[in-house]
């Protein structure tokens, strides 16, 4: 199984600033990773998905990077709406795996 | 616009059974993919079992294997999640998705608000 290590745990920032979320997975998934955003009480959300895609309605401030087994989602301006729990995912190998999740708080 | 309807979820005791069910409209279900995913109180998502758009092809987590079987009804728009030999472990909110196209490696895209299964000794 593919392990998919999330880090920090927990990210306290501002809004307006820059947030950098990393997902490290335990053997190569090539470019088959997928990030979620999950709030409070919500389902998910897919927000990036194939690494560097974004998933339909997704804003411009969220991005994906990284192939391989390093990846990093980076939100470039926090807006109040932005705070809640990431996720990513490989759908490389099965089964299918997701990290144990970054949560972004307000500081 | 997609929807996706959980029901099913349940108080039950250890070795029991359960049958969720996932119906789905605003797209044309035949044609994609569909996936379980569960979510422990206050844990992180786990992946549950997938099956693709024709529902010939089926993938199980390992915790699951042997004990849940996942379908679909494509003439009725619903995924079912049955649930046997149910255990503690098992308590979770359980998710229906919806995968990017017919194979159920996809991204999830859209999602359910989830139906809480208990499992109590």
């Amino acid at each position: 199984e593919i392990v998919l290590t999330q880090s920090p745990a927990t990210l306290s920032l501002s809004p307006g600033e820059r947030a950098t979320l990393s997902c490290r997975a335990s053997q190569s998934v090539s470019s088959n990773l997928a990030w979620y955003q999950q709030k409070p009480g919500q389902a998910p959300r897919l927000l990036i998905y194939d690494a560097s895609n974004r998933a339909t309605g997704i804003p411009a401030r969220f991005s994906g990077s990284g192939s391989g087994t390093d990846f990093t989602l980076t939100i470039s301006s926090l807006e109040p709406e932005d705070f809640a729990v990431y996720y990513c995912q490989q759908r490389y190998k099965w089964p299918l795996t997701f990290g144990g999740g970054t949560k972004v708080e307000i500081k | 616009e997609v929807q996706l309807l959980e029901s099913g979820g349940v108080l039950v005791q250890t070795g029991e059974s359960l049958r969720l069910s996932c119906a789905a409209s605003g797209f044309t279900f035949r044609n994609y993919a569909m996936t379980w995913v569960r979510q422990a109180p206050g844990k992180g998502m786990e992946w549950v079992s997938g099956i693709n758009n024709r529902g010939d092809s089926i993938y199980y987590a390992d915790s699951v294997k042997g004990r849940f079987t996942i379908s679909r009804d494509n003439s009725k728009n619903t995924l079912y999640l049955q649930m046997n030999s149910l255990r503690a472990e098992d308590t979770a909110l359980y998710y229906c998705a919806k995968n990017f196209a017919d194979l159920p490696h996809q991204p999830f895209d859209y999602w359910g608000q989830g139906t809480r299964v208990t499992v109590s000794s």
